[in-house]
């Protein structure tokens, strides 16, 4: 079964410092695609970054970025120069290329404080 | 605007009167979806639904039931609710080489 692990459920990072989100991922899939999801306190969920698994290289998308690590099953995001509109939850997610089920992690909730 | 709209917005029921979610994209997506997102457990599929009259089961399809008739509309239906199913609801759809999910804003439902 393909399983998605946030093992932080809480973390907090001041205004304009850089953190690091944690999201490991167990299958047997070789082609499939890797997501970020940002839930603010609106409740809307929020495509931060996506990645494929072909793509060696690691997506980028302004002030957030990942690391990508196929073997490992790792797919950490990284924000950098934190905002206070940073702060929500966040949500890892995997999709492959053979099923139609979007699987999400339990999510890390993110604080960002002046 | 493209979007993913969901009916309605804030929900209080009590256990066993039917309600049904409305679900409605406007992005001729061929995939839509249901989930549910509860404290501690992320979002979890209900049900999925490749293209019309065609549905599928997630991991949590029980006590619950979708129809496809419209490649823009899944409604979702609640026959008999039980406070179990006390939840915030997504409503999402993707085109068919995207993989990305385009999620409405959430039904909040309350059974009580």
């Amino acid at each position: 079964a393909q399983t998605v692990t946030q093992s932080q459920p809480e973390m907090s990072v001041q205004e304009a410092e850089t953190v690091t989100l944690s999201c490991t991922y167990d299958t047997s899939e070789s082609n499939y695609y890797l997501f970020w999801y940002k839930q603010p306190p609106s409740r809307q969920m929020i495509l931060v970054i996506r990645q494929e698994a072909y793509k060696q290289q690691n997506a980028t998308e302004n002030r957030f970025s990942v690391n990508f690590q196929k073997a490992a099953k790792s797919f950490s995001l990284k924000i950098s120069d934190s905002q206070l509109g940073d702060t929500a939850m966040y949500f890892c997610a995997f999709i492959s290329y053979n099923t139609d089920k979007l699987i999400f992690g339990t999510g890390t909730r993110l604080q960002v404080f002046p | 605007e493209a979007q993913v709209t969901q009916n309605p917005r804030y929900l209080i029921t009590v256990t066993g009167k039917k309600l049904t979610v409305t679900c409605s994209q406007n992005m001729n997506h061929e995939y839509m979806s249901w989930y549910r997102q509860d404290p501690g457990l992320g979002l979890r599929q209900i049900y999925y639904s490749m293209n019309v009259e065609v549905t599928d089961k997630g991991d949590v399809p029980e006590g619950y039931k979708v129809s496809r008739k419209e490649k823009r509309n899944f409604p979702l239906i609640l026959e008999s609710p039980s406070p179990n199913q006390t939840s915030l609801y997504f409503c999402a759809s993707s085109p068919p080489d995207g993989y990305e999910q385009y999620f409405g804003p959430g039904t909040r439902l309350t059974v009580t």
